[in-house]
This record gives C-alpha cells, sequence and structure tokens, in this order.
C-alpha cells in the first residue's frame, strides 16, 4: 500500500528564515510527486510536480527536490504570505486504475510570522 | 479562467436524505476525481473517471455514486447520507493520468 509521510506537521518561522518540509513516501513504481499548497477554506493549489530522483523545481522562494524515499520543500526567506498547509501526494505506476490515484500525506501546517 | 468549479459551496443535509454534488471543469481535461478531505486523514479518492464514459471507484466509494455526463461535469451522489459523510468535498481534473491534478473551490457538506 502506498504511504506518505510529512513532516513536521507544524512549522512556525519568522519572516526571512529558511527551512525545509519533508516528505517521505512508499510506494511499488513512482509515476510522480506532486507538492500543493492548501489555504484554510479553499482547494489544493498546484505547486510542482517531479517525477525522477534528483530533479528539482523552482518558483519563487519555494524549491522542490526529489530523492528515491523522499522530497523536500525547501522555502527560503519566507514571508507571511506563505502561510498555508503544504501538501504532498503520490501517484504510484502499477497496473490497471489505481495508478489514476493521489495518495496525499497529511500535510504540515507552515505559519510565517512578521 | 474558471478552471474547476463545484456547487453547492455549503449544504447541510439530514440523515437518510440525499443530494448531488456538482462539478465543471473547462480545461478539456480527460480525467475527473472526487476526494474527500477529514481532519487528520488527509485526502482520500472517491471515485474518479480517467476519460468521458468510465468510471471507477477509488478508496473510499460506499455510500457514494457518480456520474461522468460529459467531458466537462462529473457528478457525486449520496443517496442517503449518514452522519460519517460529513466532510469537505473536492472535485478535481488533470490533463492525463500522470500529470497534475487541479481543484475546485470544496463543498463543505454537514450531515446531522
Amino acid at each position: 500500500e502506498d504511504q506518505v509521510t510529512q513532516s513536521p506537521e507544524a512549522l512556525r518561522l519568522q519572516e526571512g528564515e529558511s527551512s525545509s518540509l519533508n516528505c517521505s513516501y512508499t510506494v511499488s513504481g513512482l509515476r510522480g510527486l506532486f507538492w500543493y499548497r492548501q489555504d484554510p477554506g479553499k482547494g489544493p493549489e498546484f505547486l510542482f510536480t517531479l517525477y525522477s530522483a534528483g530533479e528539482e523545481k523552482e518558483k519563487e522562494r519555494l524549491k522542490a527536490t526529489l530523492t528515491k524515499k523522499e522530497s523536500f520543500l525547501h522555502i527560503t526567506a519566507p514571508k507571511p504570505e506563505d502561510s498555508a498547509t503544504y501538501l504532498c501526494a503520490v501517484q504510484a505506476g502499477d497496473s490497471g486504475g489505481s495508478n489514476y490515484k493521489l495518495t496525499f500525506g497529511k500535510g504540515t501546517l507552515l505559519t510565517v510570522n512578521p | 479562467n474558471a478552471g474547476v468549479t463545484q456547487t453547492p459551496k455549503f449544504q447541510v443535509l439530514k440523515t437518510g436524505q440525499s443530494m448531488t454534488l456538482q462539478c465543471a471543469q473547462d480545461m478539456n481535461h480527460n480525467s475527473m476525481y472526487w476526494y474527500r478531505q477529514d481532519p487528520g486523514m488527509g485526502l482520500r479518492l472517491i471515485y474518479y473517471s480517467a476519460s468521458e464514459g468510465t468510471t471507477d471507484k477509488g478508496e473510499v466509494p460506499n455510500g457514494y455514486n457518480v456520474s461522468r455526463l460529459n467531458k466537462r461535469e462529473f457528478s457525486l451522489r449520496l443517496e442517503s447520507a449518514a452522519p460519517s459523510q460529513t466532510s469537505v468535498y473536492f472535485c478535481a481534473s488533470s490533463a492525463l493520468r500522470n500529470t497534475e491534478a487541479f481543484f475546485g473551490q470544496g463543498t463543505r457538506l454537514t450531515v446531522v
């Protein structure tokens, strides 16, 4: 069974204080790893897709990296507007209908104080 | 650019009542999904439609039915609502199987 574990559950940072969020996963044949941002009362907003170990993607203050067992979301010099819940999801590559399923972690609630 | 639109945004049902959650996407995506999000459980897949004309069960399909009305629309029906179905429901769509999914704003459903 595919498993995704995110840590920490919650993280408080001061504005400008860089840090990383972790997403460790167990799947049989990774097709893709996805990072989403979710604001309170809203749907998840897509950030990045990573497909293979060693791949990196960047967007503004965010950088996502991928290894064979985990992914990191690095936040450089965060601002209060980066406060949100960050979700990680994986899609497995086994045959049949299950390869349409995204398995989500429970998320990391990030709070950036001014 | 609307993306994925869900209706209604909020709903309160009594146990045993039925209702249909509507979802429409304007991105010409092939695949559509229904998820539920519960505190401490994360997002879980209820049903999905890989392409127009097909639907399949996800992780937690019991108590739900779906209809892929056309390429744009995918509805979720609760035939006899139960308090355990109190949740936030999200519809999503993706162009292809292993590409990113785009989510709607959610429907907050309470069953009393």
